[in-house]
């Protein structure tokens, strides 16, 4: 069974400030791991992937995420938040032979000013 | 090119009637999703589309949730005798290829309200 666990519905950071959404995954066999972000009024953009390779994952607007098989995580990270980050971001989790992804129920990230 | 659009943007439609989604995905886009998101959850996967594949259906939560696919292209998403707890967001992707190593690229859903 696959799951996936997004332990803080709400993260606020200042702008310019280093910023953190966590995601801990739970599936049988290799993950493929993905974060998507959801702006307001709009459909949900691909942020980034983990599928195998380097465990640091690099992506659009400066995100980056780094897998940790020993401790089943894949949290997403940005070195400095801009105001315009804010939104709601899902990661998702998947594994060979799969036909869908298994969202987290998402993180709401507030970039303050 | 044209991202993956969908219709209705929105319907609300009273309580035991049915309803019909549409979902274009992207051109050659073979692989074709439907999920449903609901107010504070995350999203729950519906239907798989594959190619001329039988689709999986493994999520569809009840007899009354259906789906076809087209010529491989556009996609359906019916629910028959509507029910207040149908409401939620429908959010229709496509990818690339088979399997989950492709990314899938979202429409901007339907939001359907069931009174």
């Amino acid at each position: 069974a696959q799951s996936v666990a997004q332990p803080e519905d709400q993260v606020n950071v200042a702008e310019g400030n280093p910023l953190t959404v966590k995601c801990t995954y739970s599936v049988s066999g290799n993950p493929y791991l993905f974060w998507y972000v959801q702006y307001p009024n709009r459909g949900l953009q691909f942020l980034l992937k983990y599928i195998t390779g380097d465990n640091l994952v690099k992506g659009s607007y400066g995100f980056e995420a780094e897998f940790n098989k020993s401790q089943t995580s894949f949290h997403l990270k940005k070195p400095s938040a801009l105001v315009s980050d804010s939104a709601l971001y899902f990661c998702a989790v998947s594994s060979t032979g799969a036909n869908n992804l298994f969202f987290g129920t998402g993180t709401r990230l507030t970039v303050i000013p | 090119g044209a991202g993956v659009s969908q219709s209705p943007s929105n319907k609300v439609t009273e309580k035991g009637k049915d309803v019909e989604l549409r979902c274009d995905p992207i051109s050659g886009h073979t692989a074709l999703y439907w999920y449903r998101q609901s107010l504070g959850q995350g999203l729950e996967f519906l239907i798989y589309f594959q190619g001329n594949s039988a689709p999986d259906k493994s999520g569809l939560p009840s007899d009354r949730f259906s789906a076809e696919r087209t010529g491989g292209s556009v996609s359906t998403l019916t629910i028959q005798r509507t029910q207040q707890e149908d409401s939620a967001v429908y959010l229709c992707a496509s990818s690339l290829g088979a399997g989950t190593v492709y990314e899938q690229y979202f429409g901007p859903g339907t939001r359907l309200t069931v009174t």
